[in-house]
Order: structure tokens, then sequence, then C-alpha cells
């Protein structure tokens, strides 16, 4: 069974430039979701989708970040513009549904790198 | 705000050696996962425990909930240099994972 794909693997770019994140989920995953690891830290949640639907995005910085799942498949999350704290690793994960004791299953991350 | 506290933050051991690594919180978790997280790779799930005092063991690793829920303990005996990587708890709040801060352990041969 194939994982959580996601691309690119890394990305560098300038302060105030745009950005954008790919994630396919595991085939017959209904809950995706979007992650930042901050350097020494443990995941932040920033959304989670249900199919195509926002089940919750109250940590997503929505001034500058958007993430969609139009068909309830893959997830693009983009930043714009981006500053220099976004500098992290954006992991997506998902996961059969999204209630009770589930299991996560991540992706690689990207690493983004904002100068 | 539900905060998972983990220590240490860093380990740097000798293979051979045994550790532990703790996961505090103030607040009650209906249940707690541990992951492992390799350099360039997603974190994986070792374990979930549910009931307080529960104890599992995976071949040289032991996780403990707390009684009341609101902490573990991820013990390793004989640690070996394929452990060597970031330790992460998380813990369930009404099906929302939040993750601790996370133990980053190197294994020396």
């Amino acid at each position: 069974e194939a994982g959580v794909a996601q691309s690119p693997r890394y990305k560098i770019i300038e302060k105030r430039q745009s950005v954008a994140f790919w994630c396919n989920p595991i085939s017959g995953h209904a809950t995706l979701y979007w992650y930042q690891q901050i350097l020494g830290q443990g995941p932040k949640l920033l959304i989670q989708f249900q199919n195509n639907g926002v089940v919750d995005d109250s940590q997503l910085p929505k001034d500058r970040f958007s993430a969609e799942r139009l068909k309830g498949v893959d997830s693009t999350l983009k930043i714009q513009p981006a500053k220099l704290e976004d500098s992290a690793v954006y992991l997506c994960a998902s996961s059969l549904n999204g209630q009770g004791r589930i299991t996560q299953y991540f992706g690689p991350g990207t690493r983004l790198l904002v100068l | 705000t539900q905060l998972l506290e983990q220590s240490p933050q860093f380990l740097s051991i000798q293979e051979g050696e045994n550790l532990t690594v703790y996961c505090n919180s103030s607040s009650v978790f209906s249940s707690l996962q541990w992951y492992r997280q390799e350099p360039g790779e997603g974190p994986v799930l070792l374990v979930t425990v549910v009931t307080g005092g529960e104890v599992k063991k995976l071949k040289r690793l032991t996780f403990q909930f707390g009684d009341a829920r609101k902490d573990s303990s991820l013990h390793i005996t004989a640690a070996q240099p394929g452990d060597t990587g970031l330790y992460l708890c998380a813990g369930f709040v009404t099906d929302k994972l939040i993750f601790g801060t996370g133990t980053r352990l190197q294994v020396f041969p």
C-alpha cells in the first residue's frame, strides 16, 4: 500500500514570495491533516479535512495560509506571502476517518526555508 | 490550552544503556500515542495507550500511561543506534491530536 505522498520535498524562497505544497493521502482515507513542525518542536495542526470539508482550521493563519481539498482526495497548502517565521517542515497526514482513537499516517514532509 | 511537556529535550547515550523519556501534562487525555520520527521523514506511530495505568511493551520499548491519564513514559532497554530519532508523545482531546515538545535521542555505537 502506497503511503502519503508530498511534494516538493524541499523549497527555498525569499520572504514575501508565495509557495504551494501538495499532498496525496493514502487511498480511501477520508481525513487529511496539514501540520507545521518548527525545528525542535512537535507538529502543530494547521487544518483538518473530512472528505472535501474543513473540520478544524482554528490554528491556520488565514491572512496568509490557505488550503483546499476540492475533490476530497489530494490537497494543496499555500502560503502567500511567506514570512521568515514560516520556515518549518510541513507534514501531511491521513486517516480512515477523523473520529475516535484514529491512526494517522504521515508523509515525509516538505522542508521550507524562507530567506 | 493543553500542553504536553517532554523531558529530557535531548539525550545522548552509548549503545547498551537504558533510558526513560517522560511526557507530562496538567490535562487529562482520553488516550495517548508515542511516535518516532527519523530525519527527513514523518512521525511513525509506535503505540497507543488508552487505560490509566496501562503498560505496553514493544520489543525493548516499554510504554506506560499514568493512572490519572495526564502523563506517560517511554523506557528503552539496551538502546541501539537504530533507536536514534525524535520521540514524540501525542494526546487526544476530542478527536484532535496534540503533540508534545519532543525528545531527541542519539545512540552512539
